[in-house]
């Protein structure tokens, strides 16, 4: 069974650090991009990224290059997105998900909701 | 950037009715088109890909159609499990993929 399994809930201040993961398992990790979709509170889906872990091959949306930093370790399965300094206005939920059939998303890891607040 | 247009913002069907959802896209993207459905507190679940691709499990009631810029996500008896918000992704534009803003299917 194809799993994603995300890192739990943060609570963190402005201008502090972060990183979160997403293991997957029940596949070839290294096979498969894995996407990274911010949900801020109360609205839409938003592309951030994607990550080929075979080679750590990585694409940013221009929303957010520059914002984030997504990377992978193949050797446990596992994508990483993080920030180096948030803001207020990185609070929102996280999803990863994998990449099937050129570009769709098939299976979503439950989501990491990231709170920055002073 | 392909911008993603959903309509209407919220559809509000009774139960048993036919419910037809739109997404057009700012340029074309062939049928590279995904809708998905999330219901609050969960994650987003991938319904139809290739724009008319119903995914593994759902059921056969979801159907959609269109190429190019319009297309048409069309459930064709509402349950009750279906009332959740519909979100539409293209994926022709690598690496720059994009979501509507979503359609919040209610209970009329």
């Amino acid at each position: 069974e194809v799993q994603l399994v995300q890192s739990g809930a943060e609570v963190k201040k402005p201008g502090e650090s972060l990183k979160i993961s997403c293991k997957g398992s029940g596949y070839s990790f290294t096979s498969y991009w894995i996407g990274w979709v911010r949900q801020m509170p109360g609205k839409g889906l938003e592309w951030m990224g994607i990550i080929y872990p075979g080679d750590s091959d990585t694409r940013y949306s221009p929303s957010f290059q520059g914002q984030v930093t997504i990377s992978a370790d193949k050797s446990i399965s596992t994508a990483y997105l993080q920030w180096s300094s948030l803001k207020a206005s990185d609070t929102a939920m996280y999803y990863c998900a994998r990449l099937y059939s050129s570009g769709c998303l098939d299976y979503w890891g439950q989501g990491t909701l990231v709170t920055v607040s002073s | 950037e392909i911008v993603m247009t959903q309509s209407p913002a919220t559809l509000s069907v009774s139960p048993g009715e036919r419910a037809t959802l739109s997404c057009r896209a700012s340029q074309s993207v062939s049928s590279n088109l995904a809708w998905y459905q999330q219901k609050p507190g969960q994650a987003p679940r991938l319904l139809i890909y290739g724009a008319s691709t119903r995914a593994t499990g759902i059921p056969a009631r979801f159907s959609g159609s269109g190429s190019g810029t319009e297309f048409t996500l069309t459930i064709s008896s509402l349950q009750s499990e279906d009332f959740a918000v519909y979100y539409c992704q293209q994926y022709n534009n690598w690496p720059l993929y994009t979501f509507g803003q979503g359609t919040k299917l209610e209970i009329k």
